[in-house]
């Protein structure tokens, strides 16, 4: 299986801050790479599919690159609404997997 | 507008059996994959298996073979999880996800745009 290795785990900022979150294949996988929020309690939310392309109604300040094994989502100045998990998955292999997530909170 | 409804959740001891069921409305359910998402108490998103849209073709995750068989009905616009010999590990809210296809660089790829509220299944004696 390919394994997705996101970091960091958490991290904690401010609002108005500029943030990268990394997530890693342990293959290449081309741009079959999707970027989910989650809120607790909530289901997951597309942000950003095929690596790179914003999904309808999200935010401009959310945007994502990469291509093969290395990956990134930024988000150019977090809102209040942003302190939230972020997920990474590929879904280059039939079974796809998830990336362990990455904690938002508040500084 | 896309709707997805789990149902079926519910707790049960271990080695029983749960049906999971995904009611669709909203787009044109038998024209797209389908899949299955689980995550455990204060864990990560684990994706379970998916489904083609015809249902000829199936995926699921290794810890989940031989136990839990996705399936559908096309005509009730419906999604289902038969999940068999439950272990306390499987307990997790489950959510089924619509997937839309569209262009990965080499090809199709799918990307889970709607997901349901989610189910819950707790497997406890």
């Amino acid at each position: 299986d390919i394994q997705m290795t996101q970091s960091p785990s958490s991290l904690s900022t401010f609002v108005g801050d500029r943030v990268t979150i990394t997530c890693r294949a342990s293959q290449s996988i081309s741009t079959y790479l999707n970027w989910y929020q989650q809120k607790p309690g909530k289901a997951p939310k597309l942000l950003i599919y095929a690596a790179s392309s914003l999904q309808s109604g999200v935010p401009s300040r959310f945007s994502g690159i990469g291509f093969g094994t290395d990956f990134t989502l930024t988000i150019s100045s977090l809102q209040p609404e942003d302190f939230a998990t972020y997920y990474c998955q590929q879904t280059y292999s039939t079974s796809r997997t998830f990336g362990q997530g990455t904690k938002l909170e508040i500084k | 507008e896309v709707q997805l409804v789990e149902s079926g959740g519910g707790l049960v001891q271990p080695g029983g059996s749960l049906r999971l069921s995904c009611a669709a409305s909203g787009f044109t359910f038998s024209s797209y994959w389908m899949s299955w998402v689980r995550q455990a108490p204060g864990k990560g998103l684990e994706w379970v298996a998916s489904i083609s849209e015809d249902g000829s073709e199936k995926y699921s995750v290794d810890s989940v073979k031989g136990r839990f068989t996705i399936s559908r009905d096309n005509a009730k616009n419906s999604l289902y999880l038969q999940m068999n010999s439950l272990r306390a590990e499987d307990t997790a809210v489950f959510y089924c996800a619509r997937d839309r296809p569209t262009f990965c660089s080499g090809g199709t790829c799918y990307v889970s745009d709607y997901w349901g509220q989610g189910t819950l299944v707790t497997v406890s004696s």
